[in-house]
């Protein structure tokens, strides 16, 4: 069985460039969380969807991020515009529903010039 | 909210025992996991601990004192490929009213380096 799915594995971008990632989840797994992950820091969640609804999103910077899970599968993650700061490993995980073990994907690793 | 505290460094030795803490103070407390993490890799499940006592799976045992804020995991018989960063994760203590009940916070990991 395929685990979670992420794209792309690297980018690497400008300052007030945009940048979008791509996760599919672990087939049948309602819920789906994106965390972002500082060099030697744990993880930090963004935010967390139940099917297609964004169920808890305080953590996510607003005035910049954004993110969709439109048909309750796949879900998208966006910056607009990128700051030096936001340069970090964006990891998704998905999980049956939210009281369940999360497994997560491999990651993408944004670096902002 | 949350507060997760472990070791930011480990050393150990090939075929040895190491024990790697975790304490936590937490508003709400709905279990407590641990994942390991290889450099450039995702966290994969360790386990999970919601009642107090000891959770042995192979050569990995994880302990839960949930009086103390306190867990450890527990790994035997070390061998290279254990080097690797652990991160202990509580969840709950998220605003219930925003959905998260049931959030993972994740301490800043342990990086274990076992050495022959």
């Amino acid at each position: 069985e395929a685990g979670v799915v992420q794209s792309p594995r690297y980018k690497i971008i400008e300052k007030k460039q945009p940048v979008a990632f791509w996760c599919n989840p672990i087939s049948g797994h309602n819920t789906l969380y994106w965390y972002l992950q500082n060099l030697g820091q744990g993880p930090e969640l963004l935010i967390r969807y139940e099917n297609e609804e964004a169920v808890d999103d305080s953590q996510l910077p607003k005035d910049r991020f954004s993110a969709e899970r439109l048909k309750g599968v796949d879900s998208t993650l966006k910056i607009q515009p990128a700051e030096l700061g936001d340069s970090a490993v964006y990891l998704c995980a998905s999980s049956l529903g939210d009281s369940d073990e999360q497994f997560f994907g491999p990651g993408t690793r944004l670096t902002v010039l | 909210g949350q507060n997760i505290d472990q070791p930011t460094e480990m050393t150990a030795t090939e075929g040895a025992i190491v024990q790697i803490n975790c304490t936590y103070q937490t508003s709400g407390f709905n279990g407590l996991f641990w994942y390991q993490q290889h450099a450039g890799e995702a966290p994969t499940f360790l386990s999970y601990n919601v009642l107090d006592g000891l959770e042995e799976k192979g050569r990995f045992s994880s302990f839960l004192s949930r009086s103390k804020g306190y867990s450890y995991l527990l790994l035997k018989e070390l061998q290279m490929k254990d080097s690797a960063s652990y991160l202990c994760a509580v969840r709950g203590g998220g605003r219930i009213l925003t959905g998260g009940g049931n959030k993972l916070t994740f301490g800043t990991g342990t990086q274990l380096k076992v050495e022959l």
